[in-house]
């Protein structure tokens, strides 16, 4: 069981760099999410969707882009990276009462 | 909109004792619950959930949880640590009709378990 599946697990960025965090669940689950966590601050939610083509806003969506095409993937895109969007990146996915998170992405802007 | 408070950043114990960490939340309608724990360098595994039903929750690896709505609390206890408990313990709630992407966590509470 792959479950939930982040890639890269750590990534290096220059300011104004972009880059894509991918993430992929093969359980066949209608909702995904993106959270970012901050020492102190718990998880916030980015972006999510409850299926394909159908994506949302969550507390703090600035700076990052998101997109469905399928029910298995969904990539997070930082289009410009700016040092506050250092953190480590959680990728969800889950049925109606049950969340099943993936490993995490560590992210550095330097 | 729901808010979450975890009451405690830190909490050391020493091994073989009983520890609760504390959970209270801010909502303005019924509210699923959620305790979920990060090991170190690890994603967030469940460890116990209230939907409905009896307000005494069970999890995995002998932690228990009490929502207690007039309180409109969730705190997790576990009777006797062990070193493996070592983890970042995180509560979570959402409302009932919107699905798991939307999820509120609380700020987190670091368990270190003492020799």
């Amino acid at each position: 069981n792959a479950g939930v599946t982040q890639t890269p697990k750590f990534q290096v960025l220059k300011t104004g760099q972009s880059m894509t965090l991918q993430c992929a669940q093969d359980m066949n689950h209608e909702y995904m999410s993106w959270y970012r966590q901050d020492p102190g601050m718990g998880l916030r939610l980015i972006h999510y969707s409850v299926g394909a083509g159908i994506t949302d806003q969550g507390e703090v969506p600035n700076g990052y882009n998101v997109s469905r095409s399928t029910t298995e993937d969904f990539p997070l895109r930082l289009l410009s990276a700016a040092p506050s969007q250092t953190s480590v990146y959680f990728c969800a996915s889950g049925l109606n009462t049950e969340a099943f998170f993936g490993q995490g992405t560590r992210l550095t802007v330097v | 909109a729901q808010s979450v408070t975890q009451l405690d950043s830190q909490v050391p114990v020493f091994e073989e004792a009983p520890v609760e960490l504390r959970c209270n939340y801010s909502s303005s309608v019924s509210v699923y619950l959620f305790w979920y724990v990060q090991y170190p360098n690890q994603g967030l595994q469940l460890l116990l959930k209230y939907l409905s039903g009896s307000t005494l929750v069970k999890g995995i690896n002998g932690f228990e949880a009490e929502f207690n709505k007039s309180q409109t609390s969730f705190h997790l206890r576990k009777p006797s640590v062990h070193i493996s408990d070592t983890a970042e313990y995180f509560c979570a709630v959402r409302r009932p009709l919107q699905g798991a992407q939307k999820l509120v966590f609380g700020q987190g509470t670091r368990l270190t378990i003492n020799p």
